[in-house]
């Protein structure tokens, strides 16, 4: 079963507006997300992260907001940038880290200039 | 963030042989996780490699298909052994650590190293 969920697998956004990317999870134990970028030939890297006691996590141009109730958090990007252009995986732990990361399916997201 | 590296960035191998994946952390690091990503599927967790001891494997992969050796905590291998056109996947190695918060260990973000291509024929 997949407990981790993006059921957009691919997302377009013109340059200069917001870009929302939706996760879904149905593990009840998951107490800590995360946001990865990935690029062709690249490993995922890290973007922003939340913990289950907050609703809410900014980071520059990056906000992930967490709704415990549905089990569902998103990634606003905004304003969007051509270099965003990329996979966008959402995962989940039930330990902060050191337990293993479930990944949601990823979403790819194209800026349009 | 720590720099993690990936010998060898891509192989093309034949069926019935093995491959060992090296994984080179820049820190030392308290936890190093492989992970696999199947053509057009997601990550998912094999195991984590421990340091003086047998890695823990996550359901559906077993220590005679990939053994992981940790002989200290930078340095980590994969070995995918007797492979099939099916074991073509990326390869990833990922790294975090610990800190202290009150009076409970935190395990900090993961970090992901570039991966390893593998193609089977």
């Amino acid at each position: 079963d997949q407990q981790v969920k993006q059921n957009s697998p691919s997302l377009s956004v013109q340059e200069g507006r917001i870009s929302i990317l939706n996760c879904d999870y149905t593990n009840s134990m998951f107490d800590y997300f995360l946001w990865y970028k990935k690029y062709p030939a690249e490993g995922p890297t890290f973007l922003i992260s939340i913990s289950s006691i907050k609703d809410k996590n900014e980071d520059g141009r990056f906000t992930v907001f967490l709704n415990k109730s549905a089990k569902h958090l998103s990634l606003h990007i905004v304003p969007s940038q051509p270099g965003d252009s990329a996979v966008y995986f959402c995962a989940a732990s039930a330990w902060r880290g050191a337990q293993k990361l479930v990944f949601g399916q990823g979403t790819r997201l194209t800026i349009n200039p | 963030s720590a720099v993690i590296s990936q010998k060898p960035s891509r192989d093309i191998c034949q069926r019935g042989t093995s491959l060992t994946i090296q994984c080179q952390v820049d820190s030392q690091v308290t936890m190093m996780f492989w992970y696999r990503q199947q053509p057009g599927q997601s990550l998912t967790l094999i195991a984590t490699a421990n340091q003086g001891s047998e890695a823990t494997y996550e359901s559906g992969f077993v220590i005679d298909k990939f053994p992981i050796s940790r002989p200290n905590l930078t340095f980590s291998t994969l070995t995918v052994s007797n492979m099939s056109p099916e074991d073509s996947s990326i390869y990833l190695c990922s790294v975090s650590s610990s800190s202290w918060e009150g009076y409970s260990v935190s395990y900090n973000e993961q970090f992901f190293g570039p991966g390893t291509r593998l193609t089977v024929l």
